[in-house]
């Protein structure tokens, strides 16, 4: 089976602009969550879909917004970026994000802003 | 609030030595944890998940843990360590969030080195 998968790998962006990451599920899996991993901060949970559905969110401001696809595949938004957005963007996949789930991970996007 | 804590930044060990990697939870309600490997500009690698049962986990790699109720721990371990067992280490624990679904919680992480 393919793994998680996330484009583009790599991205830089300067202040002010708008970016879309992608994240494609394991086959089969329907709850997608997104992470993102600072140097600062560790890994911070953003939010998870599941059929379309944002179920849960992290403490992040509303820049960061994100939607699912019927056919699982999500992707996150991050408008006005801001310098301190620089990160390892992590998209996670599981059956039905049920409590004892275990969460398989993509390779990440690293989001630069200049 | 829902944590978990890696006391060590960094772990080092020579090869063919067993490791520990130490994590201690906070939880209300029973503790799902987890274990994640992650090498150099690499994603989160799953190494095993403690849900109930026995206390001693064995997942990926050689790698077990071992749940420990009364010092809320779940320590990872390995008998033999090998170089390319080098990498950061996370610890996680599964909580519902606000509407009763998964998010995970990690640690701040551990990074083992392994000298040859």
């Amino acid at each position: 089976k393919a793994g998680v998968t996330q484009t583009p790998r790599y991205l830089i962006k300067t202040r002010g602009q708008q970016v879309t990451l992608s994240c494609s599920p394991i086959s089969g899996h329907r709850s997608v969550s997104w992470y993102q991993q600072t140097p600062g901060q560790g890994l911070q949970f953003l939010f998870e879909y599941f059929s379309e559905t944002q179920r849960n969110k992290g403490n992040f401001p509303g820049r960061f917004s994100g939607r699912q696809f019927s056919n699982s595949r999500s992707e996150m938004n991050v408008s006005t970026l801001e310098l301190g957005d620089s990160a390892l963007y992590l998209c996670a996949s599981s059956a039905a994000g049920g409590t004892t789930d275990t969460q398989y991970f993509g390779p990440g996007t690293r989001l630069t802003v200049l | 609030a829902q944590s978990v804590a890696q006391p060590e930044d960094q772990v080092n060990v020579a090869e063919g030595n067993p490791l520990t990697v130490k994590c201690t939870y906070s939880v209300s309600g029973n503790p799902y944890l987890f274990w994640y490997v992650q090498y150099p500009n690499r994603g989160l690698q799953f190494l095993l998940k403690y849900i109930t049962g026995d206390n001693l986990v064995k997942g990926s790699y050689g790698f077990e843990a071992e749940f420990n109720k009364s010092q809320t721990s779940f320590h990872l371990k390995k008998p033999s360590a090998l170089v390319s067992d080098s990498a950061l280490y996370f610890c996680a624990v599964g909580v519902r969030g606000n509407t009763g679904f998964q998010k995970l919680v990690f640690g701040t992480g551990t990074r083992l080195l392994v000298s040859p």
